[in-house]
Formats: structure tokens, C-alpha cells, sequence
């Protein structure tokens, strides 16, 4: 069954180091997302992705994120100067519709030291 | 309350029982779905219903939707000590983003 992967599973990252999560998506999706959950907290919406270009993003996603697609499989999310308040579990989704089932990868765990 | 919000926070049955867990949200939505997440794992997606449909089953799961109450439910019929995991709602209100609920905590006890 196809699935959404991401890696690293883990990542310790001093703060201020700049960071970058990957992500492979269902091949055949077009919409693709990041969503963010702290320990304990909800799953927080980041950022959605269509046509090569944010189509929408949260209050979260600052000038410190960007996301890029840089071929056709690869999906990552850029983290340009870490804060320790950005350790959290990081996931990827991706869609084949609007408005239809989001699949979730695992998702990476990011530890800010 | 916030958009998609569950309750019981936390529910705890016997094997072999039914769980009911319960999503509120407060705008109109295009859909709602759920979503299962074991400990410190990933989301696995459940069951998606639209705003045009008021039940949908699949498996050993049934989910209602009730748009003039702003509510769902998701009945595990059966329960195994594997449903024991945290469950969520999440609406989609046509902004390419879902928005989760806090979620419910299942334990099955074997």
C-alpha cells in the first residue's frame, strides 16, 4: 500500500542551526502539507502545498519556514534558524484531492537543544 | 469550545465493548475526518464523511455526522486491546487545512 515517508525518524539540532525535514509523498498526490504537533499539544496545521506553490499557510509558518518541492518526488520543509519552542513532532501529508482523505507519513521527531 | 473538539478526553473499556467518542466543531465544514494515532506514532487515517452524509460505516467503525448540531461521533464496535490509541477528529472547512481536535484517549483492557 502506498505510504507517505519521512525521514529522519529523529533529529537533534542545536539552536539557531538550520534544519530540513524530507518527505516523499503518494506519488500520485498533488496536495501536500506539514502539520506540527508539541508533546501533549494538538496537531497544528504549517503549511499546504499545490501546482509548486504555498496555497496556504498558519500564523506558525513564518519567515523562518519555506517548503519546496525540488523534483518530482521530494517534499521537504526548510527550518532556517531553530528555537527550542520548535521541538516538536513534524509531520507530512499529502493528498490526491482537495477535500479528501489526508495520508500521514510517521513523521519526525525534531529535538531543539 | 475550539473547532473539532473531543470528548470523553480519556475513555477506558473492556475488550469486547463498544467506544463512543464525540467531535464538536463550529463552523460549516466540507467534511470531517478521523484519525487514529498510537503513542508517539504517526496518524492513520479512519473515516472520512462528508458534509452531505449524516452515517458511514467501515469495519468495525461507524461515524454520524449531525451539521445542525455541529457534532460527530465514531463508534468502535467490538473493541480490541489494539484500539487502545488516541483518536481525532479533524474538519476540513475548505482552506487546505485541516484543523485536529485534542482527541480522546482509548484504553482497551484486555
Amino acid at each position: 500500500e502506498p505510504e507517505v515517508t519521512q525521514t529522519p525518524s529523529h533529529q537533534v539540532t542545536q539552536m539557531g542551526q538550520e534544519v530540513i525535514l524530507r518527505c516523499v509523498p503518494i506519488s500520485n498526490h498533488l496536495y501536500f502539507y506539514w502539520y506540527r504537533q508539541i508533546l501533549g499539544q494538538k496537531v497544528e496545521f504549517l503549511v499546504s502545498f499545490y501546482n509548486n506553490e504555498i496555497s496556504e499557510k498558519s500564523e506558525i509558518f513564518d519567515d523562518q519556514f519555506s517548503v519546496e518541492r525540488p523534483d518530482g518526488s521530494n517534499f521537504t520543509l526548510k527550518i532556517r534558524s531553530t528555537k527550542l519552542e520548535d521541538s516538536a513532532m513534524y509531520f507530512c501529508a499529502s493528498s490526491g484531492m482537495v477535500y479528501t482523505e489526508a495520508f500521514f507519513g510517521q513523521g519526525t521527531r525534531l529535538t531543539v537543544v | 469550545s475550539q473547532q473539532g473538539e473531543e470528548d470523553p478526553q480519556a475513555l477506558s473499556i473492556q475488550e469486547g465493548e463498544n467506544a463512543t467518542m464525540n467531535c464538536s466543531y463550529k463552523t460549516s465544514i466540507n467534511n470531517l475526518q478521523w484519525y487514529r494515532q498510537n503513542s508517539g506514532r504517526g496518524l492513520v487515517h479512519l473515516i472520512l464523511i462528508r458534509s452531505n452524509e449524516r452515517e458511514k460505516h467501515s469495519g468495525r467503525l461507524r461515524v454520524t455526522l449531525d451539521t445542525s448540531k455541529k457534532s460527530s461521533s465514531l463508534l468502535i464496535t467490538a473493541s480490541r486491546a489494539a484500539d487502545t490509541a488516541s483518536y481525532f477528529c479533524a474538519t476540513d472547512t475548505g482552506r487546505r487545512a485541516l484543523t485536529f481536535g485534542s482527541g480522546t484517549r482509548l484504553q482497551v483492557q484486555p
